[in-house]
């Protein structure tokens, strides 16, 4: 099982552009999660998937983050346009289900970086 | 509504002592769980410790320990015999219900030689 794999590890981009993150859960896995780690807010949850239909986006800042689950092994998070403030740590997690016994695995993250 | 409150933005022990994270939580659940997680340098998040809010027992994992203090909704984190390898940002973080886990802002320790 190579666990929950993000890329890239690491994105620069300049104000205005597009930006695309990936991540591949681990199979069998039913939930997917985005997370944003900042210094100032710590890590927020953005948005969940189960079965790769979103069931809380509520977490998403504004309608320019976007994202997809197409199936079970693949989702992205999309800004468009990006910002400088968008600079963070974004983690995908995915978990078996939504339960204590169930552990949540986490990627390496991306940092993004906006200028 | 859930919410984790970690009010230590930093700290610093000294090799081989003891260190102590605190952290409070509100819920209106009362089926619920608390985590501590680390995250070192590597940016990769390790679960450290977990504890059902329905256990009296004080969870522990070797030199790992908390203090649930229910009724006053605490859950902090003890580490002993502090090793170098301890530095990281620790996050605290509740699962209530069926909802996804919330995370606290963090505490990054240094343990210093």
């Amino acid at each position: 099982d190579a666990g929950v794999i993000q890329s890239p590890r690491h994105e620069v981009t300049e104000m205005g552009q597009e930006v695309t993150l990936r991540c591949k859960p681990i199979s069998g896995h039913d939930y997917l999660f985005w997370y944003r780690q900042t210094m100032m807010r710590g890590l927020e949850l953005l948005i969940y998937f189960n079965n790769n239909v979103p069931i809380d986006d509520s977490g998403m800042p504004e309608d320019r983050f976007s994202a997809k689950m197409p199936n079970a092994s693949f989702s992205t998070l999309k800004i468009q346009p990006s910002e400088p403030r968008d600079s963070a740590v974004y983690f995908c997690a995915s978990s078996f289900a939504l339960s204590y016994n169930s552990p949540l695995h986490f990627g390496n993250g991306t940092r993004l970086t906006v200028t | 509504a859930q919410t984790v409150t970690q009010s230590q933005p930093e700290m610093s022990v000294q090799e081989a002592e003891t260190v102590t994270l605190s952290c409070t939580y509100d819920t209106s659940e009362s089926n619920y769980y608390l985590f501590w997680y680390k995250q070192p340098p590597s940016r990769q998040m390790i679960l450290v410790i977990r504890q059902e809010a329905y256990k009296q027992q004080n969870a522990t994992e070797n030199r790992f320990s908390v203090n649930f203090q229910k009724a006053a909704k605490s859950f902090s984190l003890k580490i002993s015999d502090s090793q170098l390898g301890d530095t990281a940002m620790y996050f605290c973080a509740l699962q209530a219900g069926n909802t996804p886990l919330v995370f606290g802002k963090g505490t990054r320790l240094s343990v210093i030689a």
